[in-house]
């Protein structure tokens, strides 16, 4: 079957750094996906990995190691407003999206 | 630039009783379209997709329908309600060329709210 894995839930404090990691178990791959969900609302797009290495926008970069079936998602200088669950998902052979359940981040003063 | 509506914003329905959500995209022109599923603290589920108008593939059997009148409009319904039912909906819409699947990103409205009581 198909499985994406990630974290429930995960606490930072404003200011610092933290790695939302997500392994994922897919028929075929065509890029993994990351959004961002604030608490009753949609998702919104936040990156998009094909190929193996990092990819860095301003405070936001996303890692993928398709070999090894993982990604994270890395957030820098941490702001209240970044308290959202964050998606991953993965695009199977069939242009299908495979969702994770999200990571609810927390961020504390 | 593109844009996609959902209404309404929230619904409470009975059990048994039928459901029309609907959701239209502006700005662009033959997109591929989905209707997802959330449930609380629970990841996507698509539910139905498509690549055309009047062209639909389901993935999960269920109660609930889909159909495409127009080229930017989507309309998830159901005949009858059920307490399973309950969730957040939640269109989403991607460039296409050509009328196929792709790997473009896809880009959501503001979702639906549904309880059944």
């Amino acid at each position: 079957g198909q499985n994406i894995d990630q974290p429930t839930e995960m606490t930072a404090t404003e200011g610092a750094i933290v790695q939302i990691n997500c392994t994922y178990q897919t028929s075929g791959f065509n890029g993994l996906f990351w959004y961002q969900q604030h608490a009753g609302e949609a998702p919104t797009f936040l990156s998009y990995n094909v190929l193996d290495g990092l990819e860095e926008k301003g405070r936001f970069s996303s890692f993928l190691s398709r070999s090894k079936g993982y990604s994270y998602l890395l957030l820098k200088e941490l702001q209240m407003k970044d308290s959202a669950s964050y998606l991953c998902a993965v695009m199977d052979s069939n242009y299908q999206l495979i969702w994770g359940a999200g990571t609810k981040l927390i961020i504390k003063p | 630039s593109q844009t996609i509506h959902q209404w309404p914003a929230t619904l409470v329905q009975p059990v048994g009783s039928p459901l029309s959500l609907e959701c239209t995209v502006e700005g662009t022109s033959n997109p591929n379209l989905y209707w997802y599923r959330q449930a609380a603290g629970r990841g996507l589920q698509l539910l139905f997709y498509s690549v055309g108008i009047g062209q639909i593939s389901s993935e999960v059997p269920q109660n609930l329908s889909a159909s495409r009148p127009q080229d930017r409009q989507f309309i998830l319904s159901s005949k009858k309600l059920l307490l399973s039912d309950s969730g957040f909906y939640l269109c989403a819409w991607s460039p296409i060329p050509g009328g196929r699947p792709s790997t473009d990103t896809q880009y959501f409205g503001p979702g639906t709210r549904l309880t059944v009581l």
